[in-house]
């Protein structure tokens, strides 16, 4: 049973274009909500993450939007750059612990 | 700071054998994660290593056993290897705090043949 479920599978973004990416999770007990960017052969590494406490998050180009009530949370990349072309996964944790559950990932291709 | 490491970083093994990965954590970092990444699953957590000690562990079978080393170096090992096993092992360490920000290395692709 997937506990974040991620769409959509892959994007195709133009440059200067926003992405979005949403993901969705069941477990009311989810606290923290980080993204990884992963490139291949690469490890995934962290974006930005937020908790529940807050509607939204901004980090750069990066933002991430947070609805507790409907149990969802989305990515949103401001003016995509071919070199965001990657696959992102969002993930949840149960206080801060180290165990992720990872959506199942979205490959984004930008454009130029 | 140099990142988290892995060995070795590619592995070829056939069936009913065993492996072990290891994983040097950033300088520092105490707690050691391992998650399995496959096409159709997707990245799964294995388990986590805290001061030598197995602190939370995934939904895996008892094939897959880890441990952690004093100077916080961390091997995992599969024994009696299957098909399915075949994937990206990654490993992320993390300093301890309130929310732990994982680093993962670059994994070990194991090929089960």
């Amino acid at each position: 049973q997937q506990q974040v479920k991620q769409s959509p599978q892959s994007l195709i973004v133009q440059k200067g274009g926003i992405s979005i990416i949403n993901c969705a999770y069941e477990n009311t007990a989810f606290d923290y909500f980080p993204w990884y960017q992963q490139f291949p052969g690469k490890g995934p590494a962290l974006l930005i993450a937020i908790r529940p406490d807050v509607s939204e998050k901004k980090e750069g180009r990066f933002t991430i939007s947070f609805n507790k009530s409907a149990k969802q949370f989305s990515l949103h990349i401001m003016d995509s750059q071919p070199g965001d072309s990657a696959t992102y996964f969002c993930a949840a944790s149960i206080g801060g612990a180290n165990n992720l559950f990872f959506g199942t990932g979205t490959r984004l291709t930008v454009i130029p | 700071k140099a990142g988290v490491t892995q060995t070795p970083r590619y592995l070829i093994k056939t069936r009913g054998q065993q492996v072990t990965l290891s994983c040097s954590p950033i300088s520092g970092h105490r707690s050691v994660s391992w998650y399995q990444q496959t096409p159709g699953q997707g990245l799964q957590f294995l388990f986590e290593y805290f001061s030598e000690t197995q602190r939370n562990k995934g939904n895996f079978p008892g094939r897959f056993s880890g441990r952690q080393f004093s100077n916080s170096r961390s091997e995992m090992n599969v024994s009696t290897l299957e098909l399915g096993d075949s994937a990206l092992y990654l490993c992320a360490s993390s300093f301890p705090g309130v929310r732990e920000t994982q680093y993962f290395g670059p994994g070990t692709r194991l090929l089960v043949l």
